[in-house]
């Protein structure tokens, strides 16, 4: 079975652009979570969605958004770019049934900010 | 606030040695507990998790954690390292209700395994 993939690998970008970053996961997995990944603050929960829906959502300003497809798929947006969103961003899937299923994680979009 | 603290940063051991790393958590009520651990180059995968039952689990690769309920802690243990446990370890918590999906993650432990 193929592992969550998330493309791209790395970004680099200017301050004020935006980005979009994309997540597929496992095959029969309905939630995907996004987590931003810093070596000062560690690894913060973005938001989950679950079947098209925000299901829940982190402490993060309205720039980072996100949405899901009916094929599960997740896309995250970042606009206006500031210096501190240099991060490493995860996304991880799991069915989504029962909290605290496990969480599978892929590689992450190493996301650098000039 | 709620948080999830892990005491140790950085970890040095030689192999055989034992290991102990903590974990405390600040939420109140139910909740489920994780370990995952990135080896370097690789993803973050699960080795345990607690939501229920015996407070002593066992995980992947050896591993095994106690949940102290009274201590609001969640330590991963392992009898004897090897090398190729040479890792970041994070310790995680999912509120369960009160935070739905959601998972809280420590700063993370790096682990350093020396022949």
């Amino acid at each position: 079975k193929a592992g969550v993939t998330q493309t791209p690998r790395y970004l680099i970008k200017t301050r004020g652009q935006q980005v979009t970053l994309s997540c597929s996961p496992i095959s029969g997995h309905r939630s995907v979570s996004w987590y931003q990944q810093t070596p000062g603050q560690g690894l913060q929960f973005l938001f989950e969605y679950f079947s098209e829906t925000q299901r829940n959502k982190g402490n993060f300003p309205g720039r980072f958004s996100g949405r899901q497809f009916s094929n599960s798929r997740s896309e995250m947006n970042v606009s206006t770019l500031e210096l501190g969103d240099s991060a490493l961003y995860l996304c991880a899937s799991s069915l989504g049934d029962t909290l605290g299923d496990e969480q599978f994680f892929g590689p992450g979009t190493r996301l650098t900010v000039l | 606030a709620q948080s999830v603290s892990q005491h140790n940063h950085h970890v040095i051991l030689s192999e055989a040695a034992s290991l102990e790393l903590g974990c405390n958590y600040s939420y109140g009520g139910t909740v489920n507990l994780f370990w995952y651990v990135q080896y370097p180059g690789q993803h973050l995968q699960l080795l345990l998790k607690y939501f229920s039952g015996d407070p002593l689990v066992k995980g992947i690769k050896g591993f095994e954690a106690e949940f102290i309920k009274s201590k609001f802690s969640f330590n991963l243990r392992k009898p004897s390292v090897q090398w190729s446990d040479t890792a970041e370890y994070f310790c995680a918590v999912n509120a369960g209700s009160n935070s739905g999906y959601a998972l809280n993650f420590g700063k993370g432990t790096s682990l350093l395994v020396t022949p």
